[in-house]
């Protein structure tokens, strides 16, 4: 079974930096590009950041791009976010997601999210 | 960037009604479009890829057409566990973006 576990969420003033992971297990962690994607509370879904299988192709929103760095250590089964310079906007809840298959598009497979707070 | 415009951004029907919501694509998005649902707490889940191909294990009462910059999600005969949020995303291109979604409630 895929299971895409976040963590790293929490409080945090603006300004300062927070790194997210995301725990996969139950598939070929290093066969599969995968992606972020946040909602703000009460609102819609938003694209943050997506890495290929082997981190040759990285593509980010505009809204976080020169922020936000996502990587991934395909021993560990873990993909990440390194947030910086947080914004009040940042606030949303975190998710990670898996295509059904390499190379498509859609996201098939969703985290329970975590949730970032930045406020002061 | 490609926008998506959802309609209506909310809905209300009634049990068995057959309910339909609009995305529409600032730019072809050459059937790249998948729709999601997500229930109040959960996550999204997949419903349609490719414009108007079920995800598996979605029930057959759900289905996507269009093409072009047109698109829609049909649901006939309308049920109680399918109250929810739907939201539409292009994966056309980067950077994928979302419908704004439409909220759909038992009437």
């Amino acid at each position: 079974e895929v299971q895409l576990v976040e963590s790293g969420g929490g409080l945090v003033q603006p300004g300062r930096s927070l790194k997210l992971s995301c725990l996969a297990s139950g598939f070929t962690f290093s066969n599969y590009g995968m992606n972020w994607i946040r909602q703000a509370p009460g609102k819609g879904l938003e694209w943050v950041a997506s890495i290929s299988s082997s981190s040759s192709y990285i593509y980010y929103a505009d809204t976080v791009k020169g922020r936000f760095t996502i990587s991934r250590d395909n021993a560990k089964n873990t993909l990440y976010l390194q947030m910086t310079s947080l914004r009040s906007e940042d606030t949303a809840l975190y998710y990670c997601a898996r295509p059904a298959y390499n190379n498509y598009r859609w996201f098939a497979y969703w985290g329970q999210g975590t949730l970032v707070t930045v406020s002061s | 960037d490609i926008q998506m415009t959802q309609s209506p951004a909310s809905l209300s029907a009634s049990l068995g009604e057959t309910v339909t919501i609009e995305c529409r694509a600032s730019e072809d998005i050459y059937n790249g479009l998948a729709w999601y649902q997500q229930k109040p707490g959960k996550s999204p889940q997949l419903l349609i890829y490719n414009a108007n191909s079920l995800h598996t294990g979605v029930p057959s009462r759900f289905s996507g057409s269009g093409s072009g910059t047109q698109y829609s999600l049909k649901i006939n005969s309308l049920q109680s566990e399918d109250v929810a949020s739907y939201f539409c995303q292009q994966y056309y291109d980067y950077p994928y973006t979302f419908g704004a979604g439409t909220k759909l409630e038992l009437k």
